[in-house]
């Protein structure tokens, strides 16, 4: 199984300020033959599903702010948010489904400073 | 748009099952695997299996094996998941969640209490 590590485990940020999250897998989840890294970012409130920010490591899907960004390939990736709002105070999960089990990060918490 | 519906929340005794059901709407049901997803209380997403609605093929996480049934009613467009021999570490939020757009159910809280 691919064993997905986030770090930090959380992280309190000041508004306006840039949040950064990094998510390491133990194998790679980039598939060569289309070049997609098989990665994509969550965010999720209390009581909510886990709702996509992002696919192929740094594709925004629709309707999320393009404060929203993705980078990385092969086995290291990184979430930001560049300028932190109050409505972003959630937890994010990254998610490999590069193979079966879909695996996921243990999940950051974000708050705000 | 793309929806998934899931049934209900449920409260089992230790050694029931449930049966969780997901309704999808917005596309051709048979198209794409569904996926079934878990998170306990406080804790982490945790991957189930996947069913495939076109031939009913599934694969489950090996943790769940003997005790996990994924199904589907082409003739309603309804996924099913079915956990047997229930635990009280099995109380969660069960998610059904569509491959490639990672489009997610509301969730089913099943609660196991005797």
């Amino acid at each position: 199984d691919i064993v997905m590590t986030q770090s930090p485990d959380s992280l309190a940020v000041s508004l306006g300020e840039r949040a950064t999250i990094n998510c390491k897998s133990s194998q790679t989840v980039l598939f060569t033959s289309n070049k997609k890294n098989f990665l994509a970012w969550y965010q999720q409130k209390p009581g909510q599903p886990p709702k996509l920010l992002l696919y192929w490591a740094s594709s925004r899907d629709s309707g999320v702010p393009d404060r929203f960004s993705g980078s990385g390939s092969g086995t290291d990736f990184t979430l930001t948010i560049s300028s932190l709002q109050a409505e972003d105070v959630a937890v994010y999960y990254c998610h490999q489904y590069y193979s079966s089990p879909w695996t996921f990060g243990q999940g950051t918490k974000v708050e705000i400073k | 748009q793309v929806q998934l519906v899931q049934s209900g929340a449920e409260v089992k005794k230790p050694a029931a099952s449930v049966k969780v059901s997901c309704k999808p709407s917005g596309y051709t049901f048979t198209h794409y695997y569904m996926h079934w997803v878990r998170q306990a209380p406080g804790q982490g997403l945790e991957w189930m299996g996947w069913i495939n609605p076109n031939s009913g093929a599934t694969k489950s996480a090996q943790k769940f094996q003997g005790r996990v049934t994924m199904t589907r009613d082409t003739s309603i467009n309804t996924a099913y998941m079915e956990l047997s021999r229930l635990r009280s570490d099995d109380t969660a939020v069960y998610y059904c969640v569509r491959e490639d757009i990672m489009v997610w159910g509301q969730g089913t809280l099943v609660t196991v209490s005797s």
